[in-house]
């Protein structure tokens, strides 16, 4: 089946630092990724589509400059939190699929605590 | 916007109980799915639901999509411990590429 791989799982820094987490598809080409955050005991909340070669379409309340998502590759989009700071502490998943179609293949996520 | 209430929010049974988990909204969706995720891990996609009144069995799963494309229902039939986790609905809303709104979650805790 599709394989969408997240990385790092978990990582732990220092407020105003800028955080990258990568997202790749493994064994398919993804057009169209999505990022989502999970707080604690919540569901997910999409934050924004990422479309190979144009600029991510972000939700409502999704701050653009705070959350830089660049989607240069077939299989491969990031997601770059900008001086990031403890209310930004949460667990950020993605996931992928080929033109938008259903399902989405998601990956494993990544925990983001900030100090 | 679109809203995807489930209930319970919370679920603790004994082993071999049945349940039924319900998601809710006001909206249209054109094709529902449900998830379960454990803690640290990715959602896993269990079904797909497309046409309105559908049902679907997965084992001791049972997913019923309503008649309207509004509501969704999971029964679980004799649960076990190893079926604890969150359970997550999902529609489909289709603009161009399908997103996907996810319903608040329903955390199922089976014990022994």
């Amino acid at each position: 089946g599709a394989v969408v791989s997240q990385h790092p799982s978990r990582v732990i820094c220092k407020s105003g630092t800028s955080v990258k987490i990568e997202c790749r598809s493994l064994d398919f080409q993804a057009t169209t990724m999505f990022w989502y955050r999970q707080f604690p005991k919540q569901s997910l909340m999409l934050m924004a589509t990422s479309n190979e070669g144009s600029k991510a379409t972000y939700e409502q309340g999704v701050e653009k400059d705070k959350f830089l998502i660049n989607h240069a590759s077939l299989t491969l989009s990031t997601l770059t939190v900008t001086s990031a700071h403890p209310e930004d502490s949460s667990f950020y998943i993605c996931s992928a699929s080929d033109r938008g179609k259903q399902p989405q293949h998601f990956g494993d996520g990544t925990r983001l605590s900030i100090l | 916007t679109q809203l995807l209430e489930q209930s319970p929010q919370f679920l603790s049974i004994q082993e071999g109980e049945n349940l039924t988990v319900y998601c809710n909204s006001s909206s249209v969706f054109s094709s529902l799915q449900w998830y379960r995720q454990e803690p640290g891990e990715g959602p896993v996609l269990l079904v797909t639901v497309v046409t309105g009144g559908e049902v679907k069995k997965l084992k001791r799963l049972t997913f019923q999509f309503g008649d309207a494309r509004k509501d969704s229902s999971l029964h679980i039939t004799a649960a076990q411990p190893g079926d604890t986790g969150l359970y997550l609905c999902a529609g489909a809303v289709e603009r161009g590429f399908q997103k996907l709104v996810f319903g608040t979650g329903t955390r199922l805790l089976v014990s022994p």
